[in-house]
């Protein structure tokens, strides 16, 4: 296992339009997060799935964004109508099954989409 | 809303010196991780700590969690400057699995 994959690894697109990212996590984790980090902040938290259920979404994720993970592998993550402040990296994670009352031992994450609207 | 706190949020140091950084809440958390990350990747887990008082090593880093898991700190002996980067501290929220990031601390060791 190459551990997670992300596609693509930079993007520039124009104001209004609309970008998908991909992210294959670890094929033995049930589990994957998005996140946004912006210059000199940390990650902020988007969403989180466990096998295909979405069953987490940060009130920073507006109508504009949208996320699947339809077979319970890979996800996308899709923004509508490109705004200048959507401009950041994009990080996927994923991490393994938790068992009861087991704690969140960390993730590991991919390498990232760096989004550049113009 | 659980938050955390990193301070210093920059440090410079020589080559061969010793520093912490230090990771701070109001709130506890259940687990705590330590990252580092280099520009243009995604952050590397380092630690998870999950006791109240709990010292873990890693080669010349020291991590320790707070009695209270409420804060945790991180020592460096002897930088490299290969221990460049960005580290950042992470919490497991409590009641939950999502994990929240503080804003980091940027180290640059220099030759």
């Amino acid at each position: 296992d190459t551990g997670v994959s992300q596609d693509p690894r930079h993007k520039i697109t124009k104001r209004g339009q609309n970008v998908t990212f991909r992210c294959d996590p670890i094929s033995e984790h049930n589990r994957l997060y998005w996140y946004r980090q912006t210059l000199g902040q940390g990650p902020e938290f988007l969403t989180y799935f466990q096998n295909e259920a979405q069953l987490e979404k940060s009130r920073l994720l507006s109508d504009r964004f949208s996320a699947e993970r339809p077979k319970g592998s890979f996800s996308t993550l899709e923004i509508q109508r490109t705004e200048q402040g959507d401009s950041a990296m994009y990080l996927c994670a994923s991490s393994p099954p938790i068992k009861t009352k087991q704690f969140n031992y960390g993730y590991t994450f991919g390498s990232g989409t760096r989004l550049t609207v113009v | 809303t659980q938050l955390l706190e990193q301070s210093p949020q920059f440090l410079s140091i020589q080559e061969g010196e010793n520093l912490t950084v230090y990771c701070n809440s109001s709130s506890v958390f259940s687990s705590l991780q330590w990252y580092r990350q280099e520009p243009g990747e995604g952050p590397v887990l380092l630690v998870t700590v999950v006791t109240g008082g709990e010292v873990k090593k890693l080669k010349r880093l020291t991590f320790q969690f707070g009695d209270a898991r409420k804060d945790s700190s991180l020592h460096i002996t002897a930088a490299q400057t290969g221990d460049t980067g960005l580290y950042l501290c992470a919490g497991g929220e409590t009641g939950g699995f999502k994990t929240i990031f503080g804003a980091g601390t940027r180290l640059f060791v220099k030759a």
